[in-house]
């Protein structure tokens, strides 16, 4: 059965801080990873997708690596901003059983002025 | 082009009631998967419809239920309403589904609130 775990639970950071968040995942056969950031109260926007056979992907300041043989992901915040306080998720795709996403736990950051 | 709507978006009903929540996906999309998030467990997969046909079924009770119409917008509907289902429903639309590597894109939610 696919787990994922993220830690940290939370994180605090003065702003101008680049940061990595990380995402584990139990089993290595999965379809994509991708990473969404949520406001309070809001739904999840797409950050970044990863498709199986890739390492990595890039959205500006944004970088979200992946080892599946490691089962994890990590993504890079560079010169981190107040706006980018949310929590930010980490899904999974299985490829064994039925198809769906595994969400995790999130991270909640929060970026300090 | 327009993003995914959800309806209502916010609601409160009495224990024992029925509720219908609502889904239109983005344009062209033919998946809708619906997942339910509350602060204790997280966001758990409810259902997964493409191309009017549920394909995939979480571990909620019958009480859950929903489908998926011709123009790919989908409805789920939860009866004997428990203050346990009290959570942001959230709908996700993808352009094909999850077992062909369908990203995820995801609308604002309705908040349910049991009382």
């Amino acid at each position: 059965k696919q787990e994922v775990t993220q830690i940290p639970a939370a994180l605090s950071v003065p702003e101008g801080e680049n940061l990595v968040l990380n995402c584990s995942f139990t089993d290595s056969a999965i379809y994509n990873l991708q990473w969404f950031r949520q406001d309070p109260g809001k739904g999840l926007t797409s950050l970044l997708l990863i498709q199986s056979s890739q390492r990595e992907q890039t959205s500006g300041r944004l970088n979200a690596s992946l080892d599946k043989s490691s089962g994890r992901s990590t993504l890079y915040i560079a010169a981190s901003q107040p706006g980018d306080s949310a929590t930010y998720l980490c899904a999974v795709s299985t490829t064994s059983g039925t198809y769906k996403y595994i969400f995790g736990t999130g991270t909640r950051l929060k970026v300090l002025a | 082009k327009a993003g995914v709507t959800q309806t209502p978006r916010y609601l409160i009903k009495t224990r024992g009631q029925q509720v219908t929540l609502s889904c239109s996906p983005i344009s062209g999309h033919r998946s809708v998967s619906w997942y339910q998030q509350t602060p204790g467990q997280g966001l758990q997969f409810l259902f997964e419809y493409f191309s009017e046909t549920q394909r995939n079924k979480g571990n909620f009770p019958g009480r859950f239920s929903g489908r998926q119409f011709s123009n790919s917008r989908s409805e789920i509907n939860v009866s004997t309403l428990e203050l346990g289902d009290s959570a942001l429903y959230l709908c996700a639309s993808s352009h094909t589904w999850t077992g062909n590597t369908g990203e995820l894109f995801f609308g604002e939610g309705s908040r349910l609130t049991v009382l």
